[in-house]
Order: C-alpha cells, then sequence, then structure tokens
C-alpha cells in the first residue's frame, strides 16, 4: 500500500503569510506526528494525534502553530503569520497501534517551508 | 531529563570497512531506543529498535546496534559499509512524556 504522503513538497512564503501543510497517513494508521527539522537540528516534536483521543500539542512552539485531523485520516499543520526562523522541513509520521513509543513510525517525505 | 545525544556530526569509513555510529542516552527507567535513516531527498525510514530482550538488535540493510545499559549506549553497526549506506543516520529514545526524542543525526559517508 502507499505510504505517508504530504503536500506540497516545497513551499516559499512571505513572512507574515499564514501556510497550510497536509499529510495523508498510512492506511489504518491511528497515530499521527508532526516533527519539524531544521538545518543542523534533529528532530523536533511538534504535535501527536492517536485515534479520537485529545491530541499532545506540548511542542508546538508558538500560538501560531496548529494542527487538525480530519474523520481520524488527513491532518493539516497550520501555521499563522510566517516568521523566517519558522523555515524547516515538517515531517509527518503514522504508526498503527496506540503504544506510540514502541510502535513503528512511518515517514513523509517532508515538506521543505521557505519564508522569505 | 530524557536525552539521547549523537557525539558525531559525521562519519567517514571506507567502503567494505566495518562501521559505527555512536549514540549514547540518558532515560530513567528502562529505555525504548531507535535508530532511524534518512536518505538524501527522502523520509526517515525505520532501522531498528531495541524494547527490550537480547542486546543485540538486527535491523534493515545489514543494520545492526547492541544495547549496552552500563555504558549507556546504543551505537549502530554494519560489518561491511556500502556506498548507499550513506546517509544521515538518527538516534532516538522514549522520554518520560512517551514522546520520542531525536538526537541531531550522524552524516555518514561511504568512501568507494
Amino acid at each position: 500500500g502507499a505510504g505517508v504522503s504530504q503536500s506540497p513538497s516545497n513551499k516559499v512564503t512571505e513572512k507574515g503569510k499564514d501556510v497550510e501543510l497536509r499529510c495523508d497517513p498510512i492506511s489504518g494508521h491511528t497515530a499521527l506526528y508532526w516533527y519539524r527539522q531544521s538545518l543542523g537540528q534533529g528532530l523536533e516534536f511538534l504535535i501527536y494525534f492517536q485515534g479520537n483521543s485529545a491530541p499532545d500539542k506540548s511542542g508546538l512552539p508558538s500560538d501560531r502553530f496548529s494542527a487538525e485531523r480530519t474523520g481520524g485520516s488527513v491532518s493539516t499543520l497550520t501555521i499563522q503569520r510566517t516568521q523566517q526562523e519558522d523555515s524547516a522541513v515538517y515531517l509527518c509520521a503514522s504508526a498503527q497501534g496506540a503504544q506510540w513509543s514502541t510502535d513503528t513510525q512511518y515517514f513523509g517525505p517532508g515538506t521543505r517551508l521557505t519564508v522569505l | 531529563a530524557q536525552s539521547v545525544a549523537q557525539p558525531e556530526d559525521q562519519v567517514n569509513v571506507a567502503e567494505g570497512n566495518p562501521l559505527t555510529v555512536k549514540c549514547t542516552y540518558s532515560v530513567s527507567g528502562n529505555p525504548y531506543l531507535f535508530w532511524y535513516v534518512q536518505y538524501p531527498n527522502r523520509g526517515l525510514q525505520f532501522l531498528l529498535k531495541y524494547i527490550t530482550g537480547d542486546n543485540l538488535v538486527k535491523g534493515s540493510y545489514g543494520f545492526e546496534a547492541e544495547f549496552n545499559k552500563s555504558q549507556t549506549s546504543f551505537h549502530l553497526k554494519k560489518p561491511s559499509a556500502l556506498v548507499s549506506d550513506s546517509a544521515l543516520y538518527f538516534c532516538a529514545v522514549r522520554d518520560l512524556d512517551d514522546k520520542i526524542i531525536f538526537g541531531k543525526g550522524t552524516r555518514l559517508h561511504i568512501l568507494p
């Protein structure tokens, strides 16, 4: 079956604009995560969805960042009033089971965001 | 606080030689440890994980990792490197909040 897909693959925007990044997880995976990978940095956890539970938003760096997951499948990460420091690769991952800390995560190819 | 460290930003190995990519961790309780690889222009791929059991964990593409509790290490190894192994490698550990923390990554260059 298809893996995790993300769109767009690249996004260039002007400072102050809002952007939406999309993630399509593997069908049947209940867990979905967003990470940010900045140049020279590791993967920074942003947010985690598990089934119908309230998402773990503890990694969101500011209130300009939000995410939703519709119907337990597709997720959208929204960044409002983008800043240059938001430039990074945004990665989405999904996993099958409830215990997300031990389940294998499957990553999408990422969206490269550049804020001018 | 839970953490994972990859002390080497870059590792160079000649093709055919054994390779080691280092990872050390700091956790409370039993560690859950992972290795992921990121090939150029591709997403991260799972290599292997240690949850419990044998200290030597075998994974994809001929890689293995050795869990060493006394040294708090989980080094990634391969007996004979291939040029195609050149990539960015990430070590990761579960933290107390059940999230996975990734290291900063080690870039592996296999020289032909």
